[in-house]
């Protein structure tokens, strides 16, 4: 069965440190791979998605992920975190870009000063 | 930019009232999905709705739920009679490849 692990519930860093948010998945074929962001009260923004071709993805905000078939993981990464990336970050993975998503349970990013 | 938007923002129903979430998708995108994330949890797909009918529904989209396509732009879910566990946000997404695009939003509360 398809899964998402995000092992990391909640993290701090300081404004200007970079970041990276792990993101591990479990599914038997190529999955479609993506991140999305969630600031209180609102939806989810698409920040980036990987579907095949180059393992290195760049997205919205200056995120970018890196596809690693052989640990099976999809980490999203900054390298310098603004005070406005303060949001919950999900990661999805879906069978083909059509169908369902399957969420892990999200990393709560704290940003200080 | 073209986006998902949702109405209500926020609902509040008695145990037992139906209620019907309006979801209005990007004009040209084909695909359309339901998802609802309980305070607290994850995010999880209740169904998928391509060409007019569902194409995909999870266990939790049991025969309380339906979902209807009624003219050419809303994309509705309705939930027959409520029960204090389908407090929950949901999300509405639709997609015409790559990527799931999502609305804001509805906050429903069951009393």
């Amino acid at each position: 069965a398809q899964s998402v692990t995000q092992p990391d519930i909640h993290i701090t860093v300081s404004e200007g440190a970079s970041l990276e948010l792990r993101c591990n998945y479990s599914y038997g074929a190529t999955p479609y791979l993506f991140w999305y962001v969630q600031s209180p009260g609102q939806g989810l923004q698409l920040l980036l998605k990987y579907f095949s071709g180059d393992t290195l993805v760049q997205g919205i905000k200056g995120f970018e992920a890196e596809f690693k078939r052989s640990q099976s993981s999809f980490n999203l990464r900054k390298p310098s975190v603004h005070w406005s990336d303060a949001a919950e970050y999900f990661c999805a993975v879906g069978a083909r870009n059509t169908d369902k998503l399957i969420f892990g349970t999200g990393t709560r990013l704290q940003v200080f000063p | 930019e073209p986006e998902v938007t949702q109405t209500p923002s926020h609902q509040v129903t008695q145990m037992g009232q139906e209620v019907i979430l309006r979801c209005v998708p990007i004009s040209n995108h084909l695909y359309f999905y339901w998802y609802r994330q309980i305070l607290g949890q994850k995010v999880e797909f209740l169904v998928s709705f391509y060409n007019n009918e569902i194409s995909e529904k999870s266990e939790i989209f049991d025969d309380q739920f339906s979902v209807e396509r009624p003219d050419g732009s809303n994309f509705t879910l309705k939930i027959r009679s409520t029960k204090l566990e389908d407090s929950a946000m949901y999300f509405c997404a639709s997609s015409d490849l790559p990527g799931q695009f999502f609305g804001p939003g509805t906050r429903l509360t069951v009393l």
